[in-house]
């Protein structure tokens, strides 16, 4: 079974632009969620998707957003970029149901995306 | 909110010795899961070992394994007969029942010595 899979892997934008970064999850996988990983703040937790829909939310501006396809793909957006926002983003997919470790997480190779 | 404190940010160990890395969290509720990931240079955070907080018995993967200690809300992994593919950052991690998304600890950084 193919793993997650991010696209593109590097990206370098310049401040006040917007990026839109993908994620193909596990087949069969109905959850995504986005992880920000930044050498101060570490790992944090953006927003998870499950059937199209925004489940879960992290504490992160309106700037962040996302979206999911009906085919669980799920793309992330971030408006006006700031140089903070430099980081690798990373993906994790997984069933998505309720409670248990049927619910593991398991990531993409992350996209690197550094802001100039 | 949950919280996850990994105290070691560094740790070196022999090649074939074992090293057991520490992790404790904070949390008020009863049902959650934890997790151990490694990320290699490559930067691929990669599935360890996971654990269900009801159960009492510590959860083993070939040469990985965790002391789950849950009145002291402790979790740490012991690895065995350490490799050189075992060098990494390793991440421990929490999720509550609720799925708000992982709590990830700042990270031990595992150096492997021929």
């Amino acid at each position: 079974k193919a793993g997650v899979t991010q696209t593109p892997r590097y990206l370098i934008k310049t401040r006040g632009q917007q990026v839109t970064l993908s994620c193909s999850p596990i087949s069969g996988h109905r959850s995504v969620s986005w992880y920000q990983q930044t050498p101060g703040q570490g790992l944090q937790f953006l927003f998870e998707y499950f059937s199209e829909t925004q489940r879960n939310k992290g504490n992160f501006p309106g700037r962040f957003s996302g979206r999911q396809f009906s085919n669980s793909r799920s793309e992330m957006n971030v408006s006006t970029l700031e140089l903070g926002d430099s980081a690798l983003y990373l993906c994790a997919s997984s069933l998505g149901l309720a409670g248990g470790l049927v619910n593991t997480q398991y990531f993409g190779p992350g996209t690197r995306l550094t802001v100039l | 909110a949950q919280t996850v404190t990994q105290s070691q940010p560094e740790m070196s160990v022999q090649e074939a010795e074992t090293v057991t890395l520490s992790c404790t969290y904070d949390t008020s509720e009863s049902d959650y899961y934890l997790f151990w990931y490694k990320q290699p240079p490559s930067r691929q955070m990669i599935l360890v070992i996971r654990q269900e907080a009801y159960k009492q018995q510590n959860a083993t993967e070939n040469r990985f394994s965790v002391n789950f200690q849950k009145a002291a809300k402790s979790f740490s992994l012991k690895i065995s007969d350490s490799q050189l593919g075992d060098a990494a950052m390793y991440f421990c991690a929490y999720i509550g029942g609720g799925a708000d998304g992982l709590t990830f600890g700042k990270g031990t950084h595992l150096i492997i010595q021929p």
